[in-house]
Order: C-alpha cells, then sequence, then structure tokens
C-alpha cells in the first residue's frame, strides 16, 4: 500500500543553517506530494506541494521537488530561522488508487537555535 | 487560519465516558475528513464525508467509534466507553472544491483527548 517514510528527528540547526528533511514514498499510482509544518500547540498548515513528477513546490524560502526516479520529495531551505522550530510532515495523495485520504509520514521535529 | 475550527479545543475525561466532538469546515466544502494523530507520531486517517454521506472508514475506527454529518456542514465524532488508548490529537480536515488545488487538506487546530 501507499506510504511515506521521513527522516528521523530530531533534528536542531544554528540559525542561518542549511535545512534538508528527507521523504521518501510508495504509491501505487501518480500521487500528489505534500509538506505541512505543524507549530507547537497549532494544528497542520499547508507548506508546499507538487502534483506531478519534476514539480517543484515553494514557499516561506522551503522548496521540495518531485522526483519519481527516486521517490523522493525533499524538504530543503537555505538559511533557517528559531521561527522555523516546528515539526514537519511528509504526506501524499493518491485518488484514484487510495481513496481521498492522506498518507503522512511520522514526522521530523526541526528545532533552530540562536 | 484555515477557516476550519473544532470544539472543544481539549477535553480531559475518565475512563469508559463518552466524549463528542465537533468540527465546522469551510463552508460549501463538501468533503469532510477526521484523523487522529498520537504522540511522535503523523496523522491517522479515521473517516471521510462526502456531503453527509460517510463514503470511508479506517480500520482504526473502532464499534465505540461513531461519526456523523447531518446536511452536511458540521461534523461530529463521539467515542463511547473511552479508553486510555483513545488518547491523542482529533484533527477534522476540509479540503477546497473546484479542480483547482482539489486535493489539499486544509486542517483544523484539532481537539486534544486526555483519557485518564
Amino acid at each position: 500500500g501507499d506510504s511515506v517514510t521521513q527522516m528521523e528527528g530530531p533534528v536542531t540547526l544554528s540559525e542561518e543553517a542549511f535545512l534538508t528533511i528527507n521523504c521518501t514514498y510508495t504509491a501505487t499510482g501518480y500521487p500528489s506530494l505534500f509538506w505541512y509544518v505543524q507549530y507547537p500547540g497549532e494544528g497542520l498548515q499547508l507548506l508546499l506541494k507538487a502534483t506531478k513528477a519534476d514539480d517543484k513546490g515553494s514557499n516561506k524560502g522551503f522548496e521540495a521537488t518531485y522526483r519519481k526516479e527516486t521517490t523522493s520529495f525533499h524538504l530543503e531551505k537555505g538559511s533557517v530561522q528559531v521561527s522555523d522550530s516546528a515539526v514537519y510532515f511528509c504526506a501524499l495523495s493518491d485518488p484514484p488508487n487510495t481513496g481521498n485520504q492522506f498518507y503522512f509520514g511520522t514526522g521530523t521535529s526541526l528545532t533552530v537555535i540562536p | 487560519d484555515t477557516g476550519v475550527s473544532q470544539n472543544p479545543r481539549h477535553k480531559i475525561t475518565k475512563r469508559g465516558q463518552n466524549v463528542t466532538f465537533r468540527c465546522d469546515p469551510i463552508s460549501e466544502h463538501n468533503r469532510l475528513y477526521w484523523y487522529r494523530q498520537t504522540l511522535g507520531q503523523g496523522p491517522e486517517f479515521l473517516t471521510y464525508f462526502q456531503n453527509e454521506a460517510q463514503l470511508e472508514k479506517s480500520r482504526l475506527l473502532s464499534d465505540r467509534f461513531s461519526a456523523e454529518r447531518p446536511k452536511g456542514s458540521f461534523s461530529t465524532l463521539e467515542i463511547q466507553r473511552t479508553e486510555q488508548g483513545d488518547s491523542a490529537m482529533y484533527l477534522c480536515a476540509s479540503p477546497p472544491e473546484g479542480m483547482r488545488d482539489r486535493e489539499t487538506q486544509y486542517f483544523g487546530p484539532g481537539t486534544r483527548l486526555l483519557v485518564l
């Protein structure tokens, strides 16, 4: 079945460091891929998405490219800020094969220190 | 603010009691989802509504769980005879309608349940 595997956390970085959070997926068809962010005490917020191979999603300095050949959707940011401290979830949607539900990874906690 | 609201935000109950949560999705959004998120895990799908019809249910949704969406507007999730293992965050999601962006789900803030 469909699934998402995320890099284990927690991740601690200094401000202005480069961030990579790995995400790989398994899917029957051609899923859409998403990154959601969850700040402390809040619900999930959509960060970015890509709906087909080679698409790049971007938002707030974060980027992720849909790589079909490696079944990956790694999240990157060139210079993290303290305000980026949160839990990041990779997710996929594959409606033709798995209905309308989302499949989420286990989340990666990021702490950015000044 | 995603426009999806959930109440209550927190609920503490004793084992064996019944609890009910409410979700008010973005108005005029036909689809509504419930997820459960336990500590250190990603959200797991529970059930899905298209208007008032409950079209999909996860095997996680035991007989003690029931969800409704009368008139296709707000939805309720009830847990009967709560168990400590039910302690989790319960999330509601509502995707926008129309072909553009139809696969994105917008989440409410969640209801955090603690069963003592």
